[in-house]
This record gives structure tokens, sequence and C-alpha cells, in this order.
């Protein structure tokens, strides 16, 4: 248990579907991260967000969008997507998302995604 | 953004000790050196840190040279449960790029 958790944590969804995967933690911390893990290749970063405020967003299709309505929970938001985005999703948190100090990330179960 | 190389692959055997090399040859003054570890269909999890020489904790040891170009991660007496993938890391929390680690297959 790392403080923090992901629901749901198996997604089985359309192309033509709406869903939203959810992540909450209780570090206290004031960064929070979506991840994609696909088959066989590295973590992707796809968000990140400070203090509620997105600070990064690594070119992500439109059909994903993230929501940070405070700095325990994070939502990321799906609209028609594809087959190839099935992967395992992962949230992190960290005290802070930048400075000197490389921070320690606590990550979440994920979320296995897949789309039919 | 550093680049980190490591290899793909590690085999090793219960009560053998592990060493584990990454090379990052544009480190910046600024960058820690972290490691992740991460099971099959989990999160990775943290292992240890460090800027430079050597740290230590309940889990591994991270070896660091002067240059800071490359780290080993060392793994005192492994076990069938430290089967994982194993990532290096280094930059700016808010800009890590994960490579494809170093799978270890630990075997009895």
């Amino acid at each position: 248990e790392t403080g923090v958790t992901q629901t749901p944590r198996h997604l089985v969804m359309g192309m033509t579907n709406k869903k939203s995967l959810k992540c909450e933690q209780h570090l206290g911390h004031n960064a929070m991260y979506w991840y994609k893990q696909s088959a066989k290749k590295p973590l992707e970063l796809m968000f990140v967000y400070s203090l509620e405020e997105r600070v990064e967003n690594n070119s992500v299709p439109s059909r994903f969008s993230p929501e940070c309505p405070n700095s325990s929970h994070l939502f990321l938001h799906l609209h028609t997507l594809q087959p190839e985005d099935s992967a395992l999703y992962l949230c992190a948190s960290s005290l802070a998302s930048g400075g000197r100090t490389q921070e320690t990330q606590y990550f979440g179960p994920g979320t296995r995604l897949l789309v039919l | 953004l550093a680049k980190t190389t490591q290899p793909i692959s590690m085999d090793s055997y219960e009560g053998q000790e592990v060493n584990i090399t990454c090379s990052h040859n544009n480190i910046a003054t600024n960058d820690y050196i972290t490691w992740y570890q991460q099971f099959p269909s989990q999160g990775p999890r943290f292992i240890i840190q460090g800027y430079k020489t050597k740290v230590t904790n309940e889990v591994a040891s991270l070896f660091i040279p002067a240059d800071r170009k490359s780290s080993t991660l060392s793994l005192p007496r492994v076990s069938l449960s430290d089967t994982a993938v194993y990532y290096c890391l280094v930059g700016a929390t808010d800009k890590l790029i994960f490579g494809t680690g170093t799978r270890l297959q630990v075997f009895p």
C-alpha cells in the first residue's frame, strides 16, 4: 500500500464509450502524474499537475482529458479511444514536481484498460 | 534530459549479490539518480536515491563514481521475490523518462 489508490482496477470499454479513471492520494503531496504503460514498452509520462495546475502535457491525444480538482484527486477522462490505447494507466504523486531535488514518486496499482 | 542506458536483462540465483549498472553520460550537475522496482501489473516502487559516492538502505546500495556518469545498484543476497524490472532514472521529477529498465530473473 503506497498511499495512492486508483479505481477502477480493470476497465473494458468500446471505442464510442466515455469513461473516467480516478486517482486519490492520501500522502499530502502537491504533485500528481498520469503515466501510460503499453505491453512491453516503457512507461510514458502523460500529464503532470502541480498544485492543481497542469505543468506538463507530453503531446497526448485530446481523447485523453485530465482533471485535477484538488491536490488529492486526479482524473483521466476517456472518450472515443482506440484499441491501441489499451494499456496499464498509472497514477503517481510526489511532494513536489520540480526543484533541485528529484522527488520520490509514489505509484498507485494502476488501471488495466482494454479498448474493444 | 539525461538519458540512461541499462542492460536489458540479467539472471541470478537466490542468495547471490546482483549488481546492475546504469550509464548516464550527460547527467546534469543538479540531477539525482533514482532507482525504481516494478513487478508485473503494478506501479513502480522507489528503491534508493543518491547524488554521489555511496548510499545504503535496508534494501539496496547505490554506488556512484566521482564523475557521476554511471551508477550501480547492488542487491545483496537476492531472493525469488526480487524478480522484477529495475529502472534507473535521472533528472527532474516532472520530466522523468523511464527507459526499458533491466529485467532481473532470480532462479532457485
